[in-house]
């Protein structure tokens, strides 16, 4: 059974730019969110889909976006990239109620 | 607001010895579940074990077990036996019981292991 993955794996981008992540959940799963992580903030909750609708929001600026298809994938999207948005963005998706599984990440680096 | 809290950045520990990890969380829920993440190099969060709040008896899965205080809202993670592999980045997690999809993460405690 293929895990959660997440394209690409590694992304510079500059300053100013806008970029698009991917997560592809386990198969059958409908529940996707996404979680920024740097060194100085941790863990932060981003969003989260269910079928194709934004269920729960973090605390983030509306330049951070999301989507979800019908066949559960999602996209990330950040528009006018800053530094301070380097990090490394995981997504994970769940079926019931504890299981979720994280992908590997996608580390974003902006120059 | 939700908390979490671990007190150790750093831990090392002898292979096949024993060591635990803190964690303590803040919460003004009833029903809620912790859990104990993974990451190594590979960045792959990993689950380790989930509690259930409501649940008193401490959950164990096979050299991973949790002294879980409800009470003092501590959940601390032993690991026995400790391997090379147990090498890793591990976070401490929680997550509200029946509307909350969201994780609220501890910063992380890196644990060395010893050859």
């Amino acid at each position: 059974k293929a895990g959660v993955t997440q394209t690409p794996r590694y992304l510079i981008k500059t300053r100013g730019q806008q970029v698009t992540l991917s997560c592809s959940p386990i198969s059958g799963h409908r529940s996707v969110s996404w979680y920024q992580q740097t060194p100085g903030q941790g863990l932060q909750f981003l969003f989260e889909y269910f079928s194709e609708t934004q269920r729960n929001k973090g605390n983030f600026p509306g330049r951070f976006s999301g989507r979800q298809f019908s066949n559960s994938r999602s996209e990330m999207n950040v528009s006018t990239l800053e530094l301070g948005d380097s990090a490394l963005y995981l997504c994970a998706s769940r079926w019931g109620e504890y299981g979720y599984t994280f992908g590997s990440g996608t580390r974003l680096t902006v120059v | 607001a939700q908390t979490v809290t671990q007190s150790q950045p750093e831990m090392s520990v002898q292979e096949a010895e024993t060591v635990t990890l803190s964690c303590t969380y803040d919460t003004s829920e009833s029903d809620y579940y912790l859990f104990w993440y993974k990451q190594p190099p590979s960045r792959q969060m990993i689950l380790v074990i989930r509690q259930e709040a409501y649940k008193q008896q401490n959950a164990t899965e096979n050299r991973f077990s949790v002294n879980f205080q409800k009470a003092a809202k501590s959940f601390s993670l032993k690991i026995s036996d400790s391997q090379l592999g147990d090498a890793a980045m591990y976070f401490c997690a929680y997550r509200i019981g029946n509307t909350g999809n969201q994780f609220y993460f501890g910063t992380g405690t890196s644990l060395t292991v010893i050859p």
